[in-house]
């Protein structure tokens, strides 16, 4: 059974950083895509990074947040720095399935909350 | 990036009756190459992440209920649940894979009417 479990979350005041981290189990990690997507409170969804072939981010989040991998450890992590109240909102590690062209999503874990507040 | 555009924002359909909803495209998603499109469908309930429906538009995954399907090509779209049943009172989102950044739909809220 493949699970995702992510862990990290909390509340940071703005211009702090947060680390945080998925732990995936029940499927070879190496052979896929992964990436991390958020939803802000009441709002849509937003992938923010994945890391395929390499690291790949959004635009609002580049040159702030790192994506990086453990396949020794099945481990996704996400560094946030620079964090703003925009960053606000759930976070989902997801696993992703290659297109060719691109990657959508078949499993997803059950998120973890980052609150970006004073 | 590709704009996705879903409608209705919600609706509200009695048991047993057919859901309808629309994605729009602000690029084709039809790959020449390979004839497919390249587009997702997901679930969320309350409270829960999200979960794939449909993927190349048309293809149910497995375990969803038949009364799912996708549609559609190029840059419109369409999700359809034949007979809603209680438990399918969710937002739905469509996606995009045919570039990066992977885009959503703004979401459709399906209730019960």
């Amino acid at each position: 059974e493949v699970q995702l479990v992510e862990s990290g979350g909390g509340l940071v005041q703005p211009g702090g950083s947060l680390t945080l981290s998925c732990a995936a189990s029940g499927f070879k990690f190496s052979n896929f895509a992964m990436s991390w997507v958020r939803q802000a409170p009441g709002r849509g969804l937003e992938s923010v990074a994945f890391f395929s072939a390499g690291p790949y981010y959004t635009d609002s989040v580049k040159g702030r947040f790192t994506i990086s991998r453990d396949n020794s450890r099945n481990t996704l992590s996400l560094q946030m720095n620079s964090l703003r109240v925009e960053d606000t909102a759930v976070y989902y590690c997801a696993k992703g399935v290659s297109s060719g062209r691109g990657l959508f999503f078949d499993y997803w874990g059950q998120g973890a909350l980052v609150t970006v507040s004073s | 990036d590709i704009v996705m555009t879903q409608s209705p924002d919600s609706l509200a359909v009695p048991l047993g009756e057919r859901a309808t909803i629309n994605c729009k495209t602000g690029q084709n998603l039809l790959y020449s190459f390979d004839d497919r499109n390249y587009l997702a469908w997901y679930q969320q309930r309350p409270g829960q992440p999200p979960k794939l429906l449909i993927s190349w538009a048309s293809n149910r995954e497995s375990g969803v209920p038949d009364r799912f399907s996708g549609s559609g090509s190029a840059t419109d779209f369409t999700l359809t649940i034949s007979r809603l049943q209680a438990e399918d009172v969710a937002v739905y989102y469509c996606q995009q894979y045919f570039s990066p950044p992977y885009t959503f739909g703004q979401g459709t809220k399906v209730e019960i009417k």
